[in-house]
C-alpha cells in the first residue's frame, strides 16, 4: 500500500517548456487534490477534484490545467512554464477531510 | 476567504524542552488538523480534532480544539532530535456538504538542538 505517490521527484524546466506532473493514489479515495509550497507561504490549492470526472479550481489556478484520467490519477499540467511557478508541487487525497499527501515534485523554471 | 495565523514562525529549542505552538483564525471552524512535515517530504497528519473543546494527544503530542472555535493549540513534550520538522495547523470552515478547502497555516519551523 503505496498512499500517494508523484512522479517526478526533481525536475528542472526551462521558460516556456510544458511539462506534466503524475499523481496515483492506491487507497480508494474519491478526492484529489494539487497544492503548491512556497516559502513562507505554507500550503495553496492549485485545483482539486472531488470525484472521478469532476475539476475545480483552487486558489491559484492560473498557469495549470488538470486532468482526472479515472479514480487513481490526478495529473497537473503546466503548459508554458514561468520562473513564477518554481516550488514544491504536492498531491494529496482524502476521502473525508483528513487528507494524505505525496511526497512533492520539486519543480525549477530557470 | 478564511485566514489562519499560526506561531511562532519558527523555533530553536533545546532537547528534552516542552514546546507550543497554535493557529487562530478571525472566523471559526469545524475541523483543526496538524500537519508535521519532514524535510524533503510531504505532510503527514498528526492530529485532527472534531470538536469544540477536544483534547487529543498522541504520543508525546497533544492538540486542543479551542472553545471558541477560532483557534487550537499543539504541544509537543520532551522534544527529540526527530521532532525537527515544519508543523502546520490546517481548519475547515463550516461551509456545507462538498465543502473540500482546507486552510492551511503558514507553518512553525521547529529546530532542535541536541
Amino acid at each position: 500500500n503505496a498512499g500517494v505517490t508523484q512522479t517526478p521527484k526533481f525536475q528542472v524546466l526551462k521558460t516556456g517548456q510544458s511539462m506534466t506532473l503524475q499523481c496515483a493514489q492506491d487507497m480508494n479515495h474519491n478526492s484529489m487534490y494539487w497544492y503548491r509550497q512556497d516559502p513562507g507561504m505554507g500550503l495553496r490549492l492549485i485545483y482539486y477534484s472531488a470525484s472521478e470526472g469532476t475539476t475545480d479550481k483552487g486558489e491559484v489556478p492560473n498557469g495549470y490545467n488538470v486532468s482526472r484520467l479515472n479514480k487513481r490519477e490526478f495529473s497537473l499540467r503546466l503548459e508554458s512554464a514561468a520562473p513564477s511557478q518554481t516550488s514544491v508541487y504536492f498531491c494529496a487525497s482524502s476521502e473525508a477531510i483528513v487528507k494524505f499527501f505525496g511526497p512533492g515534485t520539486r519543480l525549477t523554471v530557470l | 476567504g478564511q485566514q489562519l495565523n499560526q506561531s511562532p514562525q519558527s523555533m530553536f529549542i533545546q532537547e528534552g524542552e516542552d514546546v507550543s505552538m497554535n493557529c487562530t483564525s478571525s472566523s471559526i471552524f469545524n475541523t483543526w488538523l496538524w500537519y508535521k512535515q519532514d524535510p524533503g517530504e510531504g505532510p503527514v497528519l498528526l492530529i485532527a480534532l472534531y470538536k469544540a473543546g477536544e483534547l487529543t494527544s498522541n504520543g508525546r503530542l497533544t492538540a486542543q480544539f479551542g472553545i471558541t472555535r477560532k483557534d487550537s493549540f499543539l504541544n509537543i513534550s520532551a522534544s527529540i532530535p526527530s521532532d525537527v520538522g515544519i508543523y502546520f495547523c490546517a481548519g475547515r470552515p463550516p461551509y456545507g456538504a462538498g465543502s473540500y478547502q482546507l486552510t492551511f497555516g503558514k507553518g512553525t519551523k521547529l529546530s532542535v538542538i541536541p
